[in-house]
């Protein structure tokens, strides 16, 4: 159930971009974006439903593409604070259908931003 | 401000005891959370709960227990029988949606347990 990020780390200089993989084996939902900075609490970044619309916050976006099972986070000309541990949180098809609403979350992306 | 609380930032118990984690919100939030947090493994759902009195197994609840006998309140117990106690935890909530967009959930600031 847990869905697969990839990669697990990367390092880039500033203004690099970068891109990280959530992919599920179930029909999904929703896909939630979250950064946490070490030690602190995952700050929102974004939600996807299903119908495959593109967000965008910035300079970070976000696809979903609910036949593949997958979204993605796109991280352009990335800053030093981009720092972090990305996770997606993603919700099942199946358990919002039986009236659930948690979230199983991947086991994070470890982004590193060089100057 | 509104937003969520976790108390204390820092915990240290020995082994066998019981502790209890506070998780208090102001937000109005009728669904509250517990994750447990181990390096290298992500975020993982010990307990929810989506209304008052009500609460359900995450995927470990074992060696855990809550209660919600308020709205702003979710406390966390963790019991001599989980083995391994030793993680940072992370309570959040979010409103419950009525069959519409799935809402955002908010992270309090963790409380880091260590069992000596």
């Amino acid at each position: 159930q847990q869905p697969v990020q990839s990669p697990q780390a990367v390092i880039l200089r500033e203004g690099e971009d970068a891109v990280i993989n959530c992919s599920s084996s179930k029909a999904l939902y929703s896909v939630h974006w979250y950064r946490q900075k070490h030690g602190e609490a995952p700050v929102f970044l974004m939600i996807l439903l299903k119908g495959g619309e593109q967000k965008g916050h910035e300079k970070i976006s976000a696809s979903f593409n609910e036949k593949k099972q997958q979204s993605s986070l796109y991280l352009t000309a990335s800053q030093l604070s981009y720092s972090g541990t990305y996770f997606c949180g993603t919700e099942m098809s199946e358990l919002r259908e039986g009236g659930s609403e948690k979230l199983v979350f991947g086991k994070g992306t470890k982004l590193t931003v060089n100057p | 401000d509104g937003g969520i609380t976790q108390s204390p930032k820092y915990l240290f118990r020995k082994e066998g005891q019981n502790v209890t984690l506070s998780c208090e919100q102001n937000l109005n939030h009728d669904a509250m959370y517990w994750y447990r947090q181990d390096p290298g493994q992500g975020l993982r759902l010990i307990y929810y709960s989506q209304i008052v009195n009500d609460f359900q197994k995450g995927d470990i609840a074992e060696g855990y227990s809550v209660s919600r006998e308020k709205k702003e309140s979710f406390p966390l117990t963790v019991t001599s029988a989980q083995k391994n106690p030793t993680a940072f935890y992370l309570c959040a909530s979010s409103y419950r949606t009525s069959g519409g967009s799935t809402d955002t959930q908010y992270f309090g600031p963790g409380t880091r347990l260590t069992v000596l």
